[in-house]
C-alpha cells in the first residue's frame, strides 16, 4: 500500500539536544510539509517543500530545520528542543497545488523533551 | 483570525443516528474543503472532499455538503458507529494561497453504543 511513514513513533530527548525526525512516502507526490501539533489544537504547519523548492513559514522559529535529499525522503532536525517543542511532528505529502489538493498524513511522531 | 471555524468542541450521538458536524468559513477565496478524522496519538486520517464547484459528495457513510452562499459546509455520518468517535477537523484551501490547509479547530464525536 502506498504511504507516508514515519520513524519513530516516538521520541525521546533532552532538553538542548538536537534530535531528528524522518518522513519517508511511497506516493511519489511532489510536495512535503512538516506540521506540529499540540493536544487540542489545529495542526500548524511548519514548512513545506514542492519538490526541491523550500517554503518556511514565517512563525517557525529558526531552531527547526528541514531536508529533503530525494523525493521520497523528508527530515526534521531541531537544533536546540526546548520544553515548548513537545508535541507531536506530522509529515504530509500532496501531489501538488496544481495536480492535488488533498494531503495525505503519516502517524506522526510524538517528541518528548525532557 | 479564525478563517475556518468549527463551533461545536464536541458532539454526542446514540449509535446508529445521524452525525452532524459544521463548519463555517470566512475567506470567500477556498474552493477546496477537506474533512480529516483524527484518533489520539495517530495522524489525521484523510475521509472526505468537496470543490467549490459542487455542494454534495457522498462516499459510503459520509457525506459532505456545502452552502457558498453561506460560506458554511456539513459532515453527514449515516449511520454513526462507535468506531467513527474521534476529532474531526474541518480544513480549507485556495489556488492563490499555495493550497496551504487552513484548519478549524476540530470537533470531538462520540458515538455511543
Amino acid at each position: 500500500d502506498a504511504m507516508v511513514i514515519q520513524n519513530p513513533r516516538y521520541q525521546v530527548t533532552q532538553f538542548g539536544k538536537p534530535v531528528t525526525l524522518s518522513c519517508s512516502q511511497t506516493l511519489n507526490h511532489n510536495v512535503m510539509y512538516w506540521y506540529q501539533q499540540k493536544s487540542s489544537q489545529a495542526p500548524k504547519l511548519l514548512f513545506h517543500y514542492y519538490d526541491k523548492d523550500f517554503n518556511n513559514e514565517a512563525d517557525t522559529p529558526d531552531n527547526f530545520q528541514s531536508r529533503r535529499p530525494n523525493t521520497s525522503f523528508c527530515f526534521l532536525d531541531i537544533r536546540s528542543p526546548g520544553l515548548g517543542d513537545a508535541a507531536m511532528y506530522l509529515c504530509a505529502t500532496s501531489r501538488g497545488p496544481q495536480g492535488g489538493e488533498t494531503q495525505y498524513f503519516g502517524p506522526g511522531t510524538r517528541l518528548l523533551v525532557l | 483570525d479564525q478563517q475556518v471555524k468549527q463551533n461545536s468542541p464536541s458532539l454526542s450521538v446514540q449509535e446508529g443516528r445521524i452525525s452532524i458536524l459544521n463548519c463555517d468559513y470566512t475567506n470567500s477565496m477556498f474552493d477546496y474543503f477537506l474533512w480529516y478524522k483524527k484518533y489520539p496519538a495517530e495522524g489525521p486520517t484523510f475521509l472526505i472532499s468537496i470543490s467549490s464547484i459542487k455542494d454534495k459528495n457522498e462516499d459510503g457513510r459520509f457525506t459532505v455538503f456545502l452552502n457558498k452562499s453561506a460560506k458554511h459546509l456539513s459532515l453527514h455520518i449515516v449511520p454513526s458507529q462507535p468506531g467513527d468517535s474521534a476529532v474531526y477537523f474541518c480544513a480549507a484551501s485556495d489556488a492563490g494561497n499555495n493550497r496551504k490547509l487552513i484548519w478549524g479547530l476540530g470537533t470531538s464525536l462520540g458515538v455511543n453504543p
